[in-house]
């Protein structure tokens, strides 16, 4: 069965830096599109980015950009996200989702997601 | 890009039908997909297509798209139902998701 599982949250003051992971099998990872998506505490879904399935098509919310990177190893069927300059309003659990196949895919499986809480 | 709004809350008795809105400028030009959230869980996808139930979604939750709104129907809705439901769409190159209704089911 699907299964993804997100590591690397934690505490961090503003202005640092985490890179969050995600470990998917029960898939062809390669076959995918894959993406992270956060929610702050007490608060709705956030689309944070996503990446093609060969990592050579990548799109970022305006709230992150500049400032997170993701990236695939297809080899390590892994996703990440390298989350740089930190603020406050970063502070949500991180999802890893995937994208079904087809048009306008929906995101079919979610992990459990990462808690990552930025304060000083 | 646009805005995907649906209604804070959602109130509804065992039993009955509950329905669920988001509407959004793009939202009758696009697919629209919707995902329920209970506490403490992640997000599960519930209807894809604007129609479509992923294989092991109950026959009661259904799902519209006309003009530029698009609606979560839940038919003989259970306790095991009250969540959060998220509704989701594209524009362009991004996911755009709505602010989430809470469904209570009293």
């Amino acid at each position: 069965q699907v299964q993804l599982v997100e590591s690397g949250g934690g505490w961090v003051k503003p202005g640092g830096s985490l890179r969050l992971s995600c470990a998917a099998s029960g898939f062809t990872f390669s076959d995918y599109y894959m993406s992270w998506v956060r929610q702050a505490p007490g608060k709705g879904l956030e689309w944070v980015s996503y990446i093609s399935s060969t990592g050579n098509s990548i799109f970022y919310a305006d709230s992150v950009k500049g400032r997170f990177t993701i990236s695939r190893d297809n080899a390590k069927t892994s996703l990440y996200l390298q989350m740089n300059s930190l603020r406050v309003e970063d502070t949500a659990v991180y999802y890893c989702a995937r994208f079904g196949r087809g048009y306008q895919s929906p995101l079919d499986y979610w992990g459990q997601g990462t808690l990552v809480t930025v304060s000083s | 890009s646009y805005e995907l709004t649906q209604s804070p809350s959602v109130s509804v008795s065992p039993g009955q039908t509950a329905s669920i809105t988001c509407s959004g400028d793009k939202l009758g030009g696009t697919y629209a997909s919707w995902y329920q959230q209970r506490p403490g869980q992640s997000p599960v996808l519930v209807i894809y297509q604007n129609t479509q139930r992923p294989p092991g979604i109950p026959e009661r939750f259904s799902g519209s798209n006309s003009g530029n709104t698009a609606t979560l129907t839940i038919s003989g809705t259970q306790a095991l139902d009250e969540a959060d439901y998220y509704c989701q769409a594209w524009d362009s190159n991004t996911i755009l998701f709505g602010g989430g209704t809470k469904l209570t089911v009293l």
